[in-house]
């Protein structure tokens, strides 16, 4: 069965760098396109970033560009989220997740990691 | 970017009743439109995809109805599992995929 494992998130200072993964199993990563979604402490669910297949599309929220950067290794089945210039805003459960065909963007997340915490607090 | 608002944002039921939640966009997603659950504590959980079709696994008692611009997800007979928050999405316009800012189904 699908898995999606998040790890990586912690408590970092302001202006601070986070990486964080997702570790895929129960299904070909190597086709699908990725996703990140966060959730603030009380608040809604927030698309964060996407990227292609094959790493060569990537799109992102209007807060984190210029700040995170979604990246792939279809070796090692896993996506990444490198974060810099971390602001208190950023704070929230950052969870992968997966659209239900390979290769499309048109679609919604049928497969949810459990997310990662990310506290961003001097 | 198309902007997605539910109501209301709470809603109060009784186990064993009707619940109705609604979701509106910004403009035409089609049937586009994705309904999730999440319980406290746990992932997000697909329910409803394509505005009207039920996920794996989910139960009847659950159904989706809507296209274009107004959307709504009937509990048709609560259990207690179904306390939860609910949140819709579209995917017809991208990026950015949309959330609506959810509805916290909570016992009477």
């Amino acid at each position: 069965q699908v898995q999606l494992v998040e790890s990586g998130g912690a408590v970092v200072q302001p202006g601070g760098s986070l990486r964080l993964s997702c570790a895929a199993s129960g299904f070909t990563f190597s086709v699908y396109n990725m996703h990140w979604v966060r959730q603030a402490p009380g608040k809604g669910l927030e698309w964060v970033a996407s990227i292609r297949f094959d790493g060569s599309d990537k799109y992102y929220t209007d807060s984190v560009k210029g700040r995170f950067t979604i990246s792939r290794d279809n070796s090692k089945n896993t996506v990444y989220l490198q974060m810099i210039s971390l602001r208190a805003e950023d704070t929230a459960v950052y969870y992968c997740a997966k659209p239900p065909y390979s290769s499309v963007w048109s679609y919604y997340f049928d497969s949810w990691g459990q997310g990662t915490l990310v506290t961003v607090s001097s | 970017e198309i902007v997605m608002a539910q109501s209301p944002a709470t809603l109060s039921v009784s186990p064993g009743e009707r619940a109705t939640l609604s979701c509106r966009a910004s403009q035409s997603v089609s049937d586009n439109l994705a309904w999730y659950q999440q319980r406290p504590g746990q992932a997000p959980r697909l329910l409803i995809y394509g505005a009207s079709t039920r996920a794996t696994g989910v139960p009847a008692r659950f159904s989706g109805s809507g296209s274009g611009t107004e959307f709504t997800l009937t509990i048709s007979s609560l259990q207690s599992e179904d306390f939860a928050v609910y949140y819709c999405q579209q995917y017809n316009n991208w990026p950015p995929w949309t959330f609506g800012q959810g509805t916290k189904v909570e016992i009477k």
